[in-house]
């Protein structure tokens, strides 16, 4: 059975600190790994990863992919209270099978 | 435009209700997709139509019954809900093929009772 993980499931830190967020997968049949922030409602879409060792930047965020070792991870510099959020990593396989992981609950304090 | 849209926002129903919960995009994505997440819990997909047929069905519950009219729409039809199925609705959409992102729609959040 396909299966994501996420470590850690919850984290508090303070404006301006650096967070790594990490995300394992078991899939058969391996497409792409996706990132997603969710405040309130629906999951936003941050990133979509293919290939290993290939670096995805949007702004403070960061994301990097080893399909070797099956983990991503997902950076945040310099974080801000408005990054507060759950962070959602999902695994799509050949199919139009998504799967997500736990997420991991970020909080920013000022 | 990237924009998936749901309706109804909120959504109260007794357990011998009929109701229906609808989906929209025009992005032109073949690909739509109907999940359930419950609180503090990530989505758990229910179904998944592509090309506008039924191509994953996640074990949901007869009294779920999705349905595609065309590459637009996605409604699900709900009959004889259990308060357990109290739950964000999530609607999301893709293309079939390498791009494939999903964008999600707002939700709508359904209580049983």
């Amino acid at each position: 059975e396909d299966k994501v993980v996420q470590s850690p499931l919850s984290l508090v830190v303070h404006e301006g600190d650096t967070v790594t967020l990490n995300c394992s997968y078991e899939v058969t049949n391996f497409r792409s790994l996706l990132w997603y922030k969710q405040e309130k409602k629906a999951p936003t879409f941050l990133f979509m990863l293919t290939s290993s060792g290939i670096e995805k930047k949007s702004g403070r965020l960061s994301s990097i992919l080893d399909k070797k070792e099956l983990f991503s991870i997902l950076n945040i510099t310099a974080t801000q209270t408005g990054d507060s959020a759950v962070y959602l990593c999902a695994v799509r396989d050949y199919g139009q099978n998504f799967v997500f992981g736990p997420g991991t609950r970020l909080s920013v304090l000022p | 435009d990237t924009e998936v849209t749901q309706t109804p926002k909120h959504l109260v129903m007794g357990m011998t209700n009929k109701k229906s919960l609808k989906c929209e995009q025009h992005m032109g994505h073949r690909a739509m997709y109907w999940y359930k997440q419950k609180a503090k819990k990530p989505p758990e997909l229910m179904f998944v139509y592509s090309y506008e047929k039924l191509s994953i069905n996640e074990s949901v519950p007869s009294r779920f019954s999705p349905e595609c009219p065309n590459s637009s729409l996605l409604n699900l039809h709900l009959h004889a809900l259990q308060p357990e199925d109290s739950a964000l609705y999530l609607c999301a959409s893709s293309q079939v093929g390498l791009q494939e992102t999903q964008y999600f729609g707002p939700g709508t959040r359904l209580l049983v009772l």
